[in-house]
């Protein structure tokens, strides 16, 4: 069975610190690994897909198989990016399983 | 972008009741819609994957009896909750995709109290 474990509920860094939501997974076959945020008040939107290898918003994410980790990643934090943010696995189209979150907030 | 609007947002309907939630794809055909659950604090978890005019496909320890999803139209699904009780109480999201490949949006969900 799939399962996405972000073992981080809450997390606060500095305005300018780097930041690392760290995420793990475990799936027998080959998922799609995602990074979906929701800021204050608004839906789910994606952030990041692991197929698509791209920097978003300043945000990197790198898939080891080795660790089953897909951690999310970004150098400089900023205020703009206190949210919440959710590791999500996909076995097949968009079936998503996610993790419990974690809410990243940017002290100014 | 495109959009995913659910309605209604927020209800409050009496223990033994059914409540109906909608779930419309705005600017595009939605070939695939899902529903998702979400509880306080927690995160959202797969109800079930429907698919325009066939029968949708629930996840393990999801009711279908209880929780009956009806995908009329490539622009909506309908999730009814049947007989509804305090556990039953919590917030629904919907998505939809255009087809494999293409990104999943979500809707703005619904918040479900059962008094």
């Amino acid at each position: 069975a799939q399962r996405v474990t972000q073992p981080e509920k809450l997390l606060s860094v500095f305005k300018g610190a780097p930041v690392e939501l760290k995420c793990n997974y475990s799936y027998s076959g080959s998922p799609e690994l995602f990074w979906y945020v929701q800021y204050s008040r608004q839906r789910l939107q994606l952030l990041l897909r692991h197929i698509s290898r791209e920097s978003i918003k300043g945000f990197t994410a790198d898939l080891n198989k080795g660790e089953t980790s897909f951690h999310l990643k970004k150098p400089f934090a900023q205020e703009e990016d206190s949210a919440m943010y959710y590791c999500a696995l996909s076995a097949t189209g968009n079936q998503f399983y996610f993790g419990t979150g974690t809410s990243l907030t940017v002290i100014p | 972008g495109a959009v995913v609007s659910q309605h209604p947002s927020w209800v409050i309907c009496k223990s033994g009741t059914s409540v109906k939630i909608e779930c419309r794809s705005l600017d595009f055909q939605a070939t695939t819609m899902f529903w998702y659950r979400q509880f306080p604090k927690q995160s959202l978890m797969l109800m079930a994957t429907s698919n325009e005019g066939s029968k949708a496909t629930y996840e393990q320890g999801v009711e279908k009896d209880k929780f009956l999803i009806n995908h009329a139209s490539l622009t909506l699904s309908t999730l009814t909750v049947t007989s509804a009780h305090p556990e039953d109480s919590s917030f629904y999201i919907c998505s939809a995709d255009r087809g494999q490949n293409t990104e999943a949006f979500f809707g703005q969900g619904t918040r479900l109290t059962v008094v």
